[in-house]
């Protein structure tokens, strides 16, 4: 079957504006993660589900980020009021079931976002 | 302390060579240390992990070399080859999480 997806590849945005990130996981894999790999460091992990549920969104910067996975399946990361210190490549990753070893966690291609 | 250190930043060998990537860490609560490849345009790939209470780990031409005394581990690349050329991160498992803490990366480059 197909490994993760992430669209759009790229996204272009001003700063202030809405943005959405979308992530497709491996079909049946039930816990989904979100990184955020900035130019030249490793991710960092931002958010991660377990089913519909937010597990543990310690990751997230702050309170302009949020997402959502509403059916346990396809998770859409959204980022208000986007400011230039966003622009990233932004990881999905999809295990089959949670935790560590074992549990090897699949990374989809990203999408860069730039914030001009 | 939950910082993966990896160095060096860059490198270059020859095909043939044995290249050698470094992390360390100073949380011992850490229990599972994976090395994930990235190639330009893609995601992080599992490439070998080891746990601490094994010393060295051998899959294929990639070795994990595991000194917990130390608080270190290194990637070794037997007979690399110019399709080895990318960048590799070394990461760290914290028990009762599900995320990882990555090092900042290695771009390694395969001279053909």
């Amino acid at each position: 079957g197909a490994g993760v997806s992430q669209t759009p590849s790229n996204k272009v945005t001003e700063k202030g504006k809405y943005v959405e990130l979308r992530c497709d996981p491996i079909s049946g894999h039930t816990a989904l993660y979100w990184y955020r790999q900035s130019l030249g460091q490793g991710p960092e992990f931002l958010i991660y589900f377990q089913g519909t549920g937010a597990a543990d969104d310690s990751g997230l910067p702050n309170d302009r980020f949020f997402a959502v996975r509403p059916e346990g399946s396809v998770s859409t990361l959204k980022i208000q009021r986007t400011e230039r210190g966003d622009s990233a490549v932004y990881l999905c990753a999809s295990s089959l079931v949670a935790g560590g070893p074992g549990n090897e966690q699949f990374f989809g291609p990203g999408t860069r976002l730039t914030v001009l | 302390q939950q910082q993966v250190k990896q160095s060096p930043q860059s490198l270059i060998v020859q095909k043939g060579g044995i290249p050698i990537i470094n992390c360390a860490y100073e949380n011992t609560a850490f229990d599972y240390f994976p090395w994930y490849q990235q190639f330009p345009g893609k995601g992080p790939a599992l490439l070998i992990a080891i746990r601490p209470d094994v010393s060295e780990k051998k899959e294929g031409r990639f070795t994990i070399s595991f000194n917990k005394s130390a608080k270190q581990f290194s990637l070794h690349i037997m007979d690399s080859q110019p399709g080895d050329s990318a960048t590799y991160f070394c990461a760290a498992w914290f028990p009762g999480t599900y995320k990882y803490i990555f090092g900042t990366g290695t771009r390694l480059k395969v001279l053909a």
